[in-house]
């Protein structure tokens, strides 16, 4: 079955320094991937999509990449701010236009 | 900045009542969502619905789930008999794009409590 994973151990950084969060899916080819945060309590916002043709995408501090060979996309913050404190959910289309299929996210807190 | 709306943001229900979540998707986005997240678990697809009908559903969403857009601007999941199993955040989310790939603007979810 189509399975999604995320580091599942919290991440822990200090202020400055670059988070990189893993996503690593089995058992399917998505055609795309998309980034979100969640902060407790509330609802997943987006950040970053990136398709299966592309191997790299940025955004401000951000930065995504996608190897569909590795099925890894690994997620980047750089410059990270204790604002950047949140989990971050990672999920893939499942072969049509409008399902996605949900990681269990990565918990980050960025210390000052 | 436009964005999604729901109501209630808590509901606590007794088992094998009736709830009825409601959403108010971003205006000029055409597909609309219910995905849902049990307490510490991964967020899970119910049912998207397009040009007023259910384009793809998940085994979730059985004969006791059922939505409707009943007025062009609410997007509303009814939970007929609710079951103990059923309490989580339900989130509603909309999308414009009628390609692949479009993101999905989320709410901040509906908790639903069943005692």
């Amino acid at each position: 079955s189509q399975k999604i994973e995320q580091n599942s151990e919290a991440l822990n950084i200090q202020e400055g320094k670059t988070a990189t969060l893993t996503c690593n899916y089995t058992n399917y080819s998505p055609a795309y991937l998309q980034w979100y945060r969640q902060d407790p309590g509330r609802g997943p916002v987006f950040l970053l999509l990136i398709r299966e043709n592309e191997k790299e995408k940025r955004k401000e501090r951000l930065k995504v990449t996608f190897d569909t060979t590795l099925k890894q996309s690994l997620f980047h913050i750089t410059a990270s701010q204790p604002a950047d404190s949140a989990t971050y959910l990672c999920a893939l289309d499942a072969g049509n236009n409008r399902k996605l299929i949900w990681g269990l996210g990565t918990s980050l807190a960025v210390n000052p | 900045e436009p964005e999604v709306t729901q109501t209630p943001s808590h509901q606590v229900t007794q088992m094998g009542q009736e709830v009825i979540l409601r959403c108010v998707p971003i205006s000029n986005h055409l597909y609309f969502y219910w995905y849902r997240q049990i307490l510490g678990q991964k967020v899970e697809f119910l049912v998207s619905f397009y040009n007023n009908e259910i384009s793809e559903k998940s085994e979730i969403f059985d004969d006791q789930f059922s939505v409707e857009r009943p007025d062009g601007s609410n997007f509303t999941l009814k939970i007929r008999s609710t079951k103990l199993e059923d309490s989580a955040m339900y989130f509603c989310a909309s999308s414009k794009l009628q390609g692949r790939g479009g993101e999905l603007f989320f709410g901040e979810g509906s908790r639903l409590t069943v005692l």
